[in-house]
């Protein structure tokens, strides 16, 4: 039981270029979440997800794109990176069964560099 | 809306000192609270919950109170260790399956042994 999985760990990109990051559970569950850390501000939501095939957006949103085709894995697109983008990006995941618990269980991070 | 203020720090302990982070909030209804902890080069973990007034949340050592009347959520621990050395966020979020959880800035520990 792996947990909470995400890939790459570091990546560092140009201006301009594009990226996926990936996430997968093996806990089966429901929700699933996107977030940004940056100094001083604590995690900001980016965008989530409720089930396979939905997406929504959280508090920062412009500059990314989700998917979810699967059940398992959530998928982070920057479509054109920007130097603001310099984060470190955590996913999350939390069940939907009735009773919970509910507490969301945390990836190590992804630490992206945007020259 | 929703939000949590946490003292800043970073705060600088020597072992086996007492701990206390303060953590308030704002928030509509009846929120639960949560205190996760992010040790060095690792993501957030659950360190404790509490998901109605009154309730004491604990674990490891830690133990924190959701008081409605004075809305806070302040986290303690008897004697700190050095491997307590972290980042700690408080946190609010609602007592269902789907939480858009609303983070503090969080408050660094550190632990001189």
């Amino acid at each position: 039981n792996a947990g909470v999985t995400q890939t790459p760990k570091f990546r560092v990109l140009k201006t301009g270029q594009s990226m996926t990051l990936l996430c997968a559970q093996d806990m089966n569950h429901e929700y699933m979440y996107w977030y940004r850390q940056d100094p001083g501000m604590g995690l900001r939501l980016i965008h989530y997800s409720v089930g396979e095939g939905t997406t929504a957006k959280g508090e920062v949103p412009d500059g990314y794109n989700v998917s979810r085709l699967k059940k398992q894995n959530f998928l982070l697109g920057l479509e054109s990176a920007a130097p603001s983008q310099t984060s470190v990006y955590f996913c999350a995941s939390s069940n939907g069964l009735a009773g919970g618990p509910y507490e969301q269980y945390f990836g190590p991070g992804t630490r992206l560099t945007v020259t | 809306g929703n939000s949590v203020t946490q003292m800043e720090g970073p705060v600088t302990l020597s072992e086996e000192a007492f701990l206390t982070i303060n953590c308030t909030y704002t928030a509509t209804g009846y929120p639960s609270l949560f205190w996760y902890v992010q040790y060095p080069g690792e993501g957030l973990q659950l360190l404790l919950k509490a998901t109605k007034a009154d309730d004491k949340g604990s674990n490891k050592g830690f133990e924190a109170t959701y008081r409605k009347e004075t809305t806070s959520f302040h986290l303690e621990k008897g004697s700190v260790q050095v491997s307590d050395s972290a980042v700690y966020f408080c946190a609010l979020g609602r007592n269902t399956g789907f939480q858009k959880l609303v983070f503090g800035t969080g408050t660094r520990l550190l632990v001189s042994p």
